[in-house]
């Protein structure tokens, strides 16, 4: 497809599993965001990759969150030991150069529902 | 760091009448400004964007958003609203001054269209 995709589309799991989100991103972007997004809120900035480079983790809450793009196309956001607080919708959102001022063109997200 | 309000929650609009979502941002100099529109099950999209020039920036679907500096504000107008405008609006904001800065959403602001 043409745009940004993300999988699974939702996702439940019992507190303490892991969990895995993917991101597909448009073909060829070198910038890659990934935010969370509670009910009502705008997205909350987590981490952001340059190709493979991570520029900034300065979002994830604490060490249970982490990210990779080891090819500098897809990404995948994973939570181990989650709990109820992770809940939330996860947003990827790529962009054609590696600035800023890039239009961010974001995927439909994962729904995370921790029980 | 900078940071970014939305003083209204929810607006509710007749079709036809014209628009106003404020936005108010915090920065020690010129940011780069986003409004972005997200409408129900979909990702965000880009609206328009201000990074120097030209106080009053067009964008897609007949919005536009004016920058004033002496209101740290950049509030997103349109003349005519249309019901399928009725979404959750999000202002955004970067900083400029650095190599690189993250992108700081607002928490949005619901429109309601009404016929």
């Amino acid at each position: 497809g043409a745009g940004v995709s993300q999988s699974p589309r939702y996702k439940v799991t019992k507190r303490g599993q892991d969990v895995a989100l993917r991101c597909d991103p448009i073909s060829g972007h070198v910038s890659l965001y990934w935010y969370r997004q509670a009910l009502g809120q705008g997205p909350e900035f987590l981490t952001y990759f340059n190709y493979e480079a991570q520029q900034d983790k300065s979002g994830l809450p604490n060490d249970r969150f982490s990210a990779e793009r080891p090819e500098g196309s897809i990404s995948t956001l994973t939570i181990q030991r989650t709990e109820q607080r992770d809940s939330a919708m996860y947003r990827c959102a790529t962009g054609a150069g590696g600035s800023r001022t890039d239009t961010q063109y974001f995927g439909p997200g994962t729904r995370l529902t921790v029980l | 760091a900078q940071s970014v309000t939305q003083p209204d929650i929810h607006i509710t609009v007749s079709e036809g009448a014209s628009l106003e979502l404020r936005c108010n941002y915090s920065y020690g100099a010129t940011p780069y400004l986003f409004w972005y529109v997200q409408s129900p099950g979909q990702g965000l999209q880009l609206l328009l964007k201000y990074f120097s020039g030209d106080t009053l920036v067009q964008g897609i679907k007949g919005f536009e958003a004016e920058f004033k500096r002496s209101q740290s504000s950049f509030n997103l107008r349109k003349p005519s609203v249309h019901w399928s405008d009725a979404a959750e609006y999000f202002c955004a904001v970067a900083g400029s001054l650095a190599s690189y800065d993250k992108v700081i959403f607002g928490p949005g602001t619901s429109l309601s269209v009404i016929p």
